[in-house]
């Protein structure tokens, strides 16, 4: 059936080094992406978007990349912290501008 | 900004009881939603509103969920009765008319035993 996935449920990095978080999704008609940050005992925060018109968006040291061929969605943070230590989602819009489905999400650890 | 508000924080009930979470969303947001998270189903929409109004459903597990928006700065998520596969966190979010992103709220957790 259609959804979102993630590759890999943990990811532990070195402080300093930059991660890649992956996502897959199935609908190819989904025309929008959002990343989300869920840290321990809060409620996920938006990170960065990116439209199907795009391929690479670019934040605060923090990058989307879209491939529509292979519908696959990565996040990359660069030179990661402590502070970034939690779980990411992706987010894809299905249908209708309101209706967001998530993934699985991925654990994130920094380590010192 | 105070964000998003939720209430309680906490909630332990026993299988059977009632169980009323409470939303306030940022003022000036046209949009409400629910959410549930769970370890098994991660987080799904249950509803949201537009302008008070309850938009879409679909994503409301059973008859024992109901959703209310009495007015733009208020919102309550009832379980009557609750069971303990409703054990979950469940979030409010919103956002204004204009914007994509979602602001969510702290999350309620709740525990039926």
């Amino acid at each position: 059936g259609e959804s979102v996935g993630l590759h890999l449920p943990t990811l532990s990095v070195q402080e300093g080094d930059n991660s890649i978080i992956n996502c897959a999704y199935s609908n190819s008609a989904s025309d929008y992406f959002i990343w989300y940050k869920q840290e321990s005992g809060k409620g996920p925060q938006f990170i960065i978007d990116i439209r199907s018109n795009m391929d690479k968006r670019q934040g605060q040291r923090v990058t989307v990349l879209l491939n529509k061929t292979v519908k696959h969605l990565s996040l990359q943070i660069a030179a990661t912290q402590p502070g970034d230590s939690a779980v990411y989602f992706c987010a894809e819009e299905r249908y209708n501008f309101n209706k967001f489905y998530f993934g699985s999400g991925t654990k994130l650890n920094v380590k010192p | 900004d105070a964000g998003v508000i939720q209430s309680p924080r906490h909630e332990v009930t026993e299988m059977g009881q009632e169980v009323t979470l409470r939303c306030k969303p940022i003022s000036g947001h046209d949009y409400l939603f629910w959410y549930r998270q769970t370890m098994m189903r991660g987080l799904e929409l249950l509803i949201y509103f537009n302008n008070n109004v309850p938009i879409d459903d679909s994503g409301m597990p059973e008859d024992r969920f109901s959703a209310k928006m009495p007015n733009a700065s208020f919102s309550t998520l009832k379980i009557q009765p609750s069971e303990p596969r409703d054990s979950a966190v469940y979030f409010c979010a919103s956002r204004t008319g204009t914007e994509d992103e979602q602001y969510f709220g702290p999350g309620t957790r709740l525990t039926v035993t």
